[in-house]
């Protein structure tokens, strides 16, 4: 069974450097075609894809955010980090980690996010 | 990369179809089939119901269908339950490697 667990700060004050672990289970970061998102979901519920990691240490970013945004992987403890820095009371969210297909192009599955809130 | 464009709610009795349309442009639904939906209860995260414009996952009735046309991308829901009372999703895969989702449309069983 492919479960997934965010975890992370749930409040912040502006300016500060987010860190969110993925840490999953039923599935290897080490094997050929595995991929791992993240994704967030304002609290008027848009989503918003933000940066990918793959089996191969291939890394993609949102378009917008990729300055803001790091991507890693620690392959034994079976987790993904995402830094995002500068955090802005508009990236108040849920955070979500998922399984990307092997080489495919779906989010499944979804672990059960993290909120967080930034404020001063 | 802008949002894609779904309506933001739908309603229909129980037993009836539904459809929601998921509108993109040439740079993400029109040029792949890397469209897929998701169903998302209150509380709860996002699951895959539809992936690759109309393929259903293993579980997932087969009340649930894809289709696309040109830029546009639909999932319809046949014999409408209440159980469907949920916010749905479209994503695409975009020419610039990362992904666009809709802005989500809230489905009302009457």
């Amino acid at each position: 069974q492919v479960t997934l667990k965010e975890s992370g700060p749930a409040l912040m004050t502006p300016t500060q450097t987010l860190t969110l672990t993925c840490t999953f289970s039923g599935f290897s970061l080490s094997t050929r075609g595995v991929r791992v998102s993240w994704i967030r979901q304002s609290p008027g519920k848009t989503l918003e894809w933000l940066a990918r990691i793959d089996w191969d240490d291939d890394k993609f970013y949102s378009t917008s955010l990729k300055t803001r945004l790091t991507i890693s992987k620690d392959t034994s403890k079976n987790q993904v980090v995402l830094t995002m820095t500068n955090m802005d009371p508009v990236d108040t969210a849920t955070y979500y980690c998922a399984r990307t297909g092997d080489y495919a192009y779906w989010f499944d599955p979804w672990g059960q996010g993290t909120l967080v809130t930034v404020s001063s | 990369q802008s949002a894609l464009t779904q309506p933001a709610s739908v309603s229909g009795s129980p037993g009836q179809s539904i459809t929601i349309s998921c509108t993109g442009t040439s740079s993400d639904v029109g040029v792949y089939n890397y469209v897929s939906w998701y169903q998302q209860h209150p509380g709860k995260a996002p699951k895959l119901m539809i992936y690759d414009v109309s393929k259903r996952p293993s579980g997932i009735s087969n009340r649930f269908s894809g289709s696309k046309s040109a830029n546009t991308a639909s999932l319809t829901i046949s014999g409408l339950q209440a159980e469907d009372e949920a916010d749905y999703y479209c994503s695409s895969y975009t020419t610039s490697s990362t992904w666009v989702f809709g802005g989500g449309t809230k489905l009302t069983v009457l």
